[in-house]
C-alpha cells in the first residue's frame, strides 16, 4: 500500500507570495491532518480535515488555511507569505476512526526569501 | 494547557548502550501517548503507542510504559545499534474532542549512536 504522498518536496517563494501543499493520504484512510515543524517551535498542529470537513484547528493566523476533497486528498494554502513560514510541513492521514495511528508524509520543505 | 515535556539532547551512545529517553506529560482527560521516530530527510514513524494508564508499548526493541502516577512515557532499549540514530518525539493525542488526529509533540531528542 503506498503511504502518505506530499508534493512539492521543495518550493522556494518570496514574502508576500502565496503557496499550495498537497497531500494524498494512504489509500482508504479519511482523516489528513497538517503539521509545521521548524527548529525554533518544533512539531505544531495546524489543522485536522475528515471526509471533507475541518475537525480541529491549531493556533495559526488565518492566513493558513486548508481542504480536502471527496477523495480525501488535501490541500493546505498559505497566503501573504512571511519569512517565519519557511518549515518543513508534514501532512499525516489515519483511518479517522478509534485509535488508529498518524501515518506521516515525507514533508514539503518551504523556504521563504 | 496541554504539553509534553522530552529531556534535551542530543544523546550520544555507544552500540549496544542503554537507552533511555524521559519523557512527562500535561492533559487533562484520558490522553493517548505515542513515540515516533524521524530520520533525516524523512517524515515522522510511529515507533510504538499506549492508550490506557498501564499500557506498554513495544516495536523494533524499544518499549514504554504509560504511568498515568507519574504522568510520564519514558522511551528505553536495551542495546542500541548505529541505526537507531534519529531524532524521537513523544507525543499526545485525544485531547481535543476525543480526535487523535491532533498531536500534542513534545520537542524531540536527537540521539546519535557510535560505533
Amino acid at each position: 500500500k503506498a503511504g502518505v504522498t506530499q508534493t512539492p518536496r521543495y518550493l522556494i517563494k518570496t514574502r508576500g507570495q502565496q503557496v499550495t501543499l498537497s497531500c494524498s493520504p494512504i489509500s482508504g484512510h479519511r482523516s489528513v491532518s497538517w503539521y509545521q515543524q521548524t527548529p525554533g517551535q518544533g512539531l505544531q498542529f495546524l489543522f485536522e480535515y475528515f471526509s471533507e470537513t475541518q475537525r480541529n484547528k491549531g493556533n495559526f493566523p488565518g492566513r493558513f488555511s486548508g481542504r480536502q476533497f471527496s477523495n480525501s486528498r488535501s490541500e493546505m494554502n498559505v497566503s501573504t507569505l512571511e519569512l517565519g513560514d519557511s518549515a518543513l510541513y508534514l501532512c499525516a492521514s489515519r483511518s479517522g476512526t478509534g485509535n488508529s495511528p498518524l501515518h506521516f508524509g515525507n514533508g514539503t520543505r518551504l523556504t521563504v526569501t | 494547557g496541554n504539553s509534553v515535556t522530552q529531556m534535551e539532547g542530543p544523546v550520544t551512545l555507544s552500540e549496544e548502550a542503554f537507552l533511555t529517553i524521559n519523557c512527562t506529560y500535561t492533559a487533562t482527560g484520558y490522553p493517548s501517548l505515542f513515540w515516533y521516530v524521524q530520520y533525516p530527510g524523512e517524515g515522522l514513524q510511529l515507533l510504538l503507542k499506549a492508550t490506557k494508564a498501564d499500557d506498554k508499548g513495544s516495536n523494533k526493541g524499544f518499549e514504554a510504559t504509560y504511568r498515568k502516577e507519574t504522568t510520564s512515557f519514558h522511551l528505553e532499549k536495551g542495546s542500541v545499534q548505529v541505526s537507531d540514530s534519529a531524532v524521537y518525539f513523544c507525543a499526545l493525542s485525544g485531547v481535543y474532542g476525543g480526535s487523535q488526529g491532533n498531536l500534542i509533540f513534545g520537542k524531540g531528542t536527537k540521539l546519535s549512536v557510535k560505533p
